[in-house]
Parts: structure tokens; sequence; C-alpha cells
């Protein structure tokens, strides 16, 4: 069965630090789509950015990057040089396109502090 | 371009009562999908709508039910409401074809007492 797992609960950085938020996940699926949304305290999720399970690359996009390795399952997400506006809860989901197409799964969220 | 809307912004119940949340695509969408998120929690996908039908259902009980009008648009209701109701819900639209590309709504939160 498909799974996110997001170990880290809390991660509470001084601004100008960089931070890493780790995401692990399960699938049976040979196609699937991982995404990190941010979520302020408004509620509304922000999207970030959308991988396919065919594209490892890496990516850099201003102060965030994203490192996708399909060997051990992972879709980890940095923040380089963090700001105060970077606190909010980030989730990592899964999307799996040929046994649950549409039915993105969650993990449960890394909640964000940066302190100034 | 509007995104996905979604009303009321809060609504209080009681236990017991029934609601009606609702939610208008994304601008050219046709698929609409419903999420669950309790405090503390990621996002559970409740159900998803494609031409007025329910085209998936995650693991919520009969008391969740929804609707898809014929311009693409979206209620959930729920019947019987428990306390463990209370959450934020999310809806979300996409084009069948490219469900990889989801819009969130800002959600309604359900307070139930």
């Amino acid at each position: 069965a498909q799974k996110v797992t997001q170990a880290q609960t809390e991660i509470s950085v001084v601004e100008k630090e960089d931070v890493t938020l780790d995401c692990v996940y399960e699938t049976r699926d040979t196609t699937y789509y991982l995404f990190w949304y941010k979520q302020p305290p408004s509620g509304e999720l922000v999207f970030l950015i959308r991988r396919n399970s065919f594209d490892e690359q890496n990516e850099i996009s201003g102060r965030y990057s994203w490192n996708f390795q399909k060997s051990t399952s992972s879709f980890n997400f940095t923040i380089t040089a963090s700001q105060v506006v970077d606190s909010a809860v980030y989730f990592c989901a899964l999307l799996e396109l040929n046994t649950n197409a549409g039915k993105s799964t969650f993990g449960d969220g890394t909640t964000l502090t940066v302190k100034p | 371009d509007a995104g996905v809307t979604q009303s009321p912004t809060h609504l209080i119940k009681t236990r017991g009562q029934q609601v009606t949340l609702r939610c208008s695509p994304k601008s050219g969408h046709d698929t609409v999908s419903w999420y669950q998120q309790a405090l503390g929690q990621g996002p559970q996908f409740i159900f998803q709508y494609y031409e007025e039908e329910e085209r998936q259902r995650g693991n919520f009980p009969d008391r969740f039910s929804g609707h898809q009008f014929p311009n693409y648009s979206s209620e959930l209701n729920v019947n019987a409401l428990l306390l463990g109701d209370s959450a934020l819900y999310l809806c979300a639209s996409s084009l069948v074809g490219s469900v990889d590309e989801q819009y969130f709504g800002p959600g309604t939160r359900l307070t139930v007492t």
C-alpha cells in the first residue's frame, strides 16, 4: 500500500541557516508523482514542486532544492538561507497513476519554524 | 482566472447534524477531489468526482457523500456529525488527463461541538 513518511515532526532553525526536510515513500506502482506543498497558518496548500518517477534529476530553484532518489525511496527538500517567511507546515505527497489515479497520499507534515 | 473556491470558510455544527460544503473548481477543470485534514495531520483523501460520478473513494464511512454538478462544481455532505469530523476540508481540482496538476482551495474549517 502507498505510504508517505515524514519523520521530522518539527524543526526549528535560526534565520539564514540551511534546512532539509526528509520524505520517504512506499509504493508498488511504477508510475507516480511526488510533491512538496507548503501550508501557512491560513491553511491553503501551496504547491512547491512536482517530480515524476522517471525524472530523478535534482533541481535548484532559487533558495529551494530537491533530492529525489528512487533507490532509497526518498524525496528530500532543502531550503537554503532560510527566512522567517518560510515558517509553515511542509507536506510531502505521493500520487500513484496506475493503482490509485487521482488519489494523493500525504505525509503528516513537518512544522518548520525559522527564528529571526 | 479564478482558482479553486470553497464555501463557507468556517462552520460550526452540533453533533448529529448534517453539513454541506461547496467547491468550485479552477476554470477549465473537470475533476474534483475532497480531502479531510485533521489537526496536526496531513490531508486524507475522501473521494473524487468526474462526470458527476464518484470515481475513487478513500477509507471514509458512508456518512460522507458527495455530488458533482454539470458545471463541475461539487458538494461534500456529512451526515450525523461526530466530534471527530472536526477538521479542515480541502477541495482540489484538476483535469481528468492531468491528475498530477492538482490545485487546492483554501479549505472549509468545520468545528463540531
